[in-house]
């Protein structure tokens, strides 16, 4: 089964910056099914990106994924106030079974 | 646009199987385009996916709770349900439903529903 690490826990950034969000798998996997979703308090997670770089309908181009075999990096170039979330980064396979990293917290410094 | 909700008991008794029901609306379950699925969040915690199911009634369960998870489709209404048995207080989540489109090439689970928060309590 694999493992997803993401780092760091906690990242305290401003509006304006860039923020680097960190997914580590635990063995190679495929470029095709690693996703990243934004979690705000109350609110179901809404899926961003897929098949590691392909943004979800809707999201704007700010956010962006790459990475390849076992590191994977969710960007996002320039802060918005709306971005402070929780970020999980997601495999799954071409059979409907998921695992979840323990989440990245994005907070405002 | 399609539509998920969850509905069920949120209070439910150690030792009793939870029960949750997701109706689809704005599209039918029954498209050979979707998986539909179940996650939960521990308060204050990640996300954990439970299993998933076609509309043909196959499922997929997480290992780690195989033996206490059943998923069904009710085509007919639209809906498709979890139970869990035997239950503990570290069953107390929110529990989600989620659709993925088998359609687009990589796709991942794309529509979620609110959520419904289930309590494991005496």
């Amino acid at each position: 089964e694999i493992v997803l690490t993401q780092s760091p826990g906690t990242l305290s950034l401003s509006p304006g910056e860039r923020a680097t969000l960190s997914c580590r798998a635990s063995q190679t996997v495929s470029n095709s099914y690693l996703a990243w979703y934004q979690q705000k308090p109350g609110q179901a997670p809404r899926l961003l990106i897929y098949g590691t770089s392909r943004r979800a309908t809707g999201i704007p181009d700010r956010f962006s994924g790459s990475g390849s075999g076992a590191d994977f990096t969710l960007t996002i170039s320039r802060l918005e106030p709306e971005d402070f979330a929780v970020y999980y980064c997601q495999h799954y396979g071409s059979s409907p079974r998921y695992t979840f990293g323990q989440g990245t917290k994005l907070e405002i410094k | 646009q399609l539509q998920l909700q969850e509905s069920g008991p949120g209070l439910v008794k150690p030792s009793e199987t939870l029960s949750l029901t997701c109706t689809v609306s704005g599209g039918s379950i029954s498209s050979s385009g979707y998986y539909w699925g179940w996650i939960r969040q521990p308060p204050g915690r990640g996300l954990e996916w439970i299993g998933s199911i076609y509309y043909t009634g196959s499922t997929y369960y997480n290992s780690s709770l195989k033996s206490r998870v059943t998923i069904s489709v009710d085509t007919s209404k639209n809906q498709f349900s979890l139970r869990l048995s035997s239950v503990t207080a570290a069953d107390t989540a929110v529990y989600y439903c989620a659709r993925r489109t088998i359609a687009v090439p990589g796709s991942t689970l794309d529509v979620w529903g609110q959520g419904t928060t289930v309590t494991v309590s005496s």
